[in-house]
């Protein structure tokens, strides 16, 4: 069974400073693997998506690489916001067992719930 | 686009009772996908369709949990009874269909079962 892992569970810095956040995954048979955004109280907004055939994606100050074969991901936020505060997921899109073939759903790591201090 | 779109919000209920929640999709989207976020477990998928059709379940914890699919606009999810311990938040995800593609999430219905 697939067991997503994300450190440190809790970041705080101060604002300006460039960071990374972790995930691990355990069984290397992945589609992709996405990071999202949950702020309190809402919804999940994803950030970035990178396909198991990719190594990185970056979108503004927000780089995500992909290591399939170690199972590890790394988020990297440059210069960082008090607006960049909110808990951050990882998760990954296995490949199916069945027999028809495609994805299954998304198995999430815990989060890192990352404060930045103005 | 409005969105995957959940109701309601927020719901209140006392063990024993049935709760539904609902979930309309992006328009188009042809998966759909439950989760279910607690303190202790994080997200969960608990169960997901591909064009109405069910695929998956096996994170559905017990029998009390089902879930339909009736037309390619509309999910439910039915705890029958209810339990202090179903108390979550419930998210209901939606994507294209093709297995590249990005899940796009509901706002979530609090359940808070006394």
């Amino acid at each position: 069974k697939q067991e997503v892992t994300q450190i440190p569970a809790a970041l705080s810095v101060p604002e300006g400073e460039n960071l990374v956040l972790n995930c691990s995954f355990t069984d290397s048979a992945i589609y992709n693997l996405q990071w999202f955004r949950q702020d309190p109280g809402k919804g999940l907004t994803s950030l970035l998506l990178i396909q198991s055939s990719q190594r990185e994606q970056t979108s503004g100050r927000l780089n995500a690489s992909l290591d399939k074969s170690s199972g590890r991901s790394t988020l990297y936020i440059a210069a960082s916001q008090p607006g960049d505060s909110a808990t951050y997921l990882c998760a990954v899109r296995q490949i199916s067992g069945y027999s028809g073939g495609g994805a299954d759903g998304l198995t999430f790591g815990k989060g890192t719930h990352l404060i930045i201090q103005p | 686009d409005a969105g995957v779109i959940q109701s309601p919000r927020h719901e209140v209920t006392e063990m024993g009772q049935e709760v539904t929640l609902r979930c309309k999709p992006i328009s188009g989207h042809n998966s759909l996908f439950w989760y279910r976020q607690t303190m202790m477990r994080g997200l969960e998928l608990l169960i997901y369709f591909n064009n109405n059709v069910p695929i998956d379940d096996s994170g559905m914890p017990e029998d009390r949990f089902s879930a339909k699919m009736p037309n390619a606009s509309f999910s439910t999810l039915k705890i029958q009874p209810s339990e202090p311990r179903d108390s979550a938040v419930y998210f209901c995800a939606s994507s294209p269909g093709l297995v590249a593609d990005t899940q796009y999430f509901g706002p979530g219905t609090r359940l808070t079962v006394l």
